[in-house]
């Protein structure tokens, strides 16, 4: 079946530093969806990519699907401590139901 | 303020019991889900209905029972039979079940099984 690898599982940064978390799937997905899911909370959509090669930005948060529609990355330039938790990549092929990344968990060190 | 409720937010239950959670939301949505947090596997899903009166098993149905008798409403059971129902469990909806809806989330529910 449909899988949606998310790495890496886990990443430490310090304020102010570079974050990114690669999203790869085993099949040419549909769209991928990203969500953040504060500590203690529930996922909040964040983003939708639909075409190839598209990027997108909201802020500091660069979000680029592949050419292949099978990989995503999400980016985060100048972290800051209310970048803390945990962002999830969601691809989708067709009919399909949505599949989730295993998720990225961010911790920041102000 | 629309949006989607769970209550209750921690639940606790001697093995053995059957426990239903709660799962309303006031978004008119049509298609609502059922998923399962545990630590370092991201969400998967049990359950998830498109329409009232129908529902689909996801990939971790086993142990689980769900209705959808309301357009508002997707109870979750967790059965005797779920071998370890200890987990976050998240309830979402979505305008219908396509690929361009993106997914809403409830505040979730901690169960621990003792």
């Amino acid at each position: 079946g449909q899988q949606v690898m998310q790495i890496p599982q886990y990443q430490h940064v310090q304020e102010g530093e570079d974050f990114t978390t690669y999203c790869n799937s085993s099949t040419t997905l549909s769209n991928i969806q990203w969500y953040k899911q504060r500590p203690g909370g529930h996922p909040v959509f964040l983003i939708q990519l639909v075409k190839s090669g598209e990027v997108k930005k909201q802020k500091r948060l660069t979000f680029q699907f592949g050419e292949a529609k099978k990989n995503s990355s999400l980016h985060i330039t100048a972290t800051q401590t209310t970048d803390v938790g945990t962002y999830f990549c969601a691809g989708r092929k067709g009919a399909q139901k949505l599949v989730f990344g295993q998720g990225t968990r961010l911790t920041i060190n102000p | 303020d629309g949006g989607i409720t769970q209550s209750p937010k921690y639940l606790f239950r001697k093995e053995g019991q059957n426990v239903t959670l709660s799962c309303e939301q006031n978004l008119n949505h049509d298609a609502m889900y059922w998923y399962r947090q545990d630590p370092g596997q991201g969400l998967r899903l049990i359950y998830y209905s498109q329409i009232v009166n129908d529902f689909q098993k996801g990939d971790i149905a086993e142990g689980y029972s769900v209705s959808r008798e309301k357009k508002e409403s997707f109870p979750l059971t967790v059965t005797s039979a779920q071998k370890n129902p200890t987990a976050f469990y998240l309830c979402a909806s979505s305008m219908e079940d396509t690929w361009y809806n993106e997914q809403f989330f409830g505040p979730g529910t901690r169960l621990t099984v003792l």
